[in-house]
């Protein structure tokens, strides 16, 4: 089954301890994105990657890295977690370059809670 | 970032009735999309629009591609339980490597 796999679902942390969600793609998709979801904000994108080892900031990447060291793979890095972190968070693949979006297909979402 | 404004936040209407929603852009984009996001799950592709103007039917749903290239809108008929959930509306200028979300529309449905 074409998916998007994020993990885990749900995560509870301390302020400053790193951590990493992953996210790994079956599609052979170019084209990988974080997303972080707030009420009443929708989704705003954190970064994104266009390919291997191709990464460009979001609209909101202060706070996190990214990687993409595999075409399958593009993982989200918190170094130092902070409360103002706690949220959905969602990873999004796509076939090509960031062209037309008819197959954006999202994960599941990760819960941060950031305590 | 570019904003998008969606509108309304939140509808709270009863089984049968007809719901519309709405986003406007301070910018144009060349790609409209509709997006519904059920409980725990993320956003699912509704409706895709890619011209000025373009009227485009899925089932129940119709969606409208503003011919500003700044708004559009989504129209859901005869609203049944299983509507409920989050509609995002996302758009994709001609720069094109990313897409911009409004801030979502909660449908809830009474039966």
């Amino acid at each position: 089954e074409a998916q998007v796999t994020q993990n885990p679902r749900y995560l509870i942390t301390v302020t400053g301890k790193k951590l990493t969600v992953t996210c790994s793609q079956n599609m052979n998709h170019e084209y990988m994105s974080w997303y972080r979801q707030d009420p009443g904000l929708g989704l705003r994108q954190i970064y994104y990657s266009m390919n291997v080892e191709v990464t460009d900031k979001g609209d909101v990447p202060e706070g996190y890295k990214v990687s993409r060291k595999e075409k399958r793979n593009f993982p989200l890095i918190l170094e130092s977690p902070s409360p103002n972190q706690t949220s959905l968070y969602f990873c999004a693949s796509s076939r090509g370059q960031g062209g037309i979006q008819e197959n954006y297909t999202f994960g599941s979402g990760t819960r941060l809670t950031v305590v | 970032g570019q904003q998008l404004n969606q509108s309304p936040q939140s509808m709270f209407i009863q089984e049968g009735e007809d719901v519309s929603m709405n986003c406007t852009s301070s910018s144009i984009f060349n790609t409209w999309l509709w997006y519904k996001q059920d409980p725990g799950e993320g956003p699912v592709l509704l409706i895709a629009l890619y011209k000025a103007g373009e009227l485009t039917s899925n089932g129940r749903l119709t969606a409208q591609f503003g011919i500003t290239r700044k708004d559009s809108f989504l129209n859901i008929s005869a609203s049944i339980p299983s509507d409920v959930g989050i509609y995002f509306c996302a758009g994709q200028s001609y720069a094109g490597n990313m897409l911009t979300f409004g801030g979502g529309t909660r449908l809830m449905v009474k039966p």
